[in-house]
C-alpha cells in the first residue's frame, strides 16, 4: 500500500486558516486522497477526499498537486472545535469497502 | 439517521471477565468495521463484515476475541476471558462502500463514539 507522511503535530490560531501537509510520493493512478479526523474522545470522521482535482466541501478544503505526490487539507479559518488528529489516508478503487490504515496523523492544536 | 450506535460508552471489569461490547451500523450500510485504538498501536482493524458475513478476522488478537453479526442492524464483539492489556478504546465503523453507478465508488466510514474498555 502506499505511504502517507505528515508532520506530527502543527500549531494555529483561531479564526487563522491552517494548512495541513500530507506527503504520498508512491502514490498509483487510482489511489483517492481520504482525510479524517478524530476529535478529541470521539471517533474518526470523514473530513474529504479527491483524485486529481481540488475539492471543497463544507469542512475543509482539498489541494492536489499536479503529480499528485502531495496534498494539502485546508482549513479557512480554524476553530477551537477544530483541534484534532488528522489523518491522511490513499484508497484504491479496489479498496472500497476494506479497512481504514491510519497512521499517526498530524494534531493540530488551536489556540484562542 | 442517528449514526452508528455502541454501547455501552464506558465499561470497567476485572481481569478474567466476559466482556460484550454492541454496535447498531447506519441502516442500509453493506459494510461493518471492528476497530480498536491504543496509545502504543493507535487506530487498528479487528475484524470486517459484509453483508453480516466476516470478511477479514486477521486482526483478532487472539481465540479470546470473538464477533458475530446476527443481522444487518447488530453485532458484538466479545472479550472471553478478558485481561487488563485489552483496556482500550474498541469502534464500531460502517460504510456503503460499493461502486454507486454514476457516483462513483463510495468509500466513506462513519464510526461510532466508541467503548472505552478498561480490565483491571
Amino acid at each position: 500500500d502506499a505511504k502517507t507522511t505528515q508532520p506530527n503535530s502543527m500549531e494555529s490560531n483561531e479564526e487563522e486558516p491552517v494548512h495541513l501537509p500530507c506527503n504520498h510520493s508512491t502514490i498509483s493512478g487510482t489511489d483517492y486522497i481520504h482525510w479524517y479526523r478524530q476529535l478529541p474522545s470521539q471517533g474518526p470522521e470523514y473530513v474529504i477526499h479527491g483524485l486529481t482535482s481540488n475539492v471543497n466541501n463544507r469542512m475543509a478544503s482539498l489541494a492536489i498537486a499536479e503529480d499528485r505526490k502531495s496534498s494539502t487539507l485546508i482549513l479557512h479559518r480554524a476553530t477551537l472545535r477544530d483541534a484534532a488528529v488528522y489523518y491522511c489516508i490513499l484508497r484504491g478503487i479496489r479498496q472500497a469497502g476494506t479497512a481504514l490504515i491510519f497512521g499517526k496523523g498530524t494534531t493540530l492544536s488551536v489556540s484562542s | 439517521d442517528a449514526g452508528v450506535i455502541q454501547s455501552p460508552r464506558h465499561e470497567v471489569t476485572e481481569m478474567g471477565q466476559e466482556v460484550t461490547l454492541r454496535c447498531k451500523p447506519i441502516s442500509g450500510h453493506d459494510y461493518l468495521f471492528w476497530y480498536r485504538q491504543t496509545m502504543m498501536r493507535g487506530l487498528e482493524l479487528l475484524i470486517y463484515f459484509n453483508n453480516n458475513v466476516p470478511i477479514d478476522d486477521s486482526g483478532m488478537p487472539e481465540d479470546r476475541f470473538s464477533a458475530k453479526m446476527p443481522n444487518a442492524s447488530f453485532s458484538t464483539l466479545k472479550i472471553q476471558p478478558s485481561e487488563p492489556r485489552d483496556s482500550a478504546v474498541y469502534f464500531c465503523a460502517s460504510s456503503p462502500a460499493g461502486i454507486s453507478g454514476l457516483a462513483g465508488v463510495t468509500d466513506t466510514q462513519y464510526f461510532g463514539p466508541g467503548t472505552r474498555l478498561t480490565v483491571l
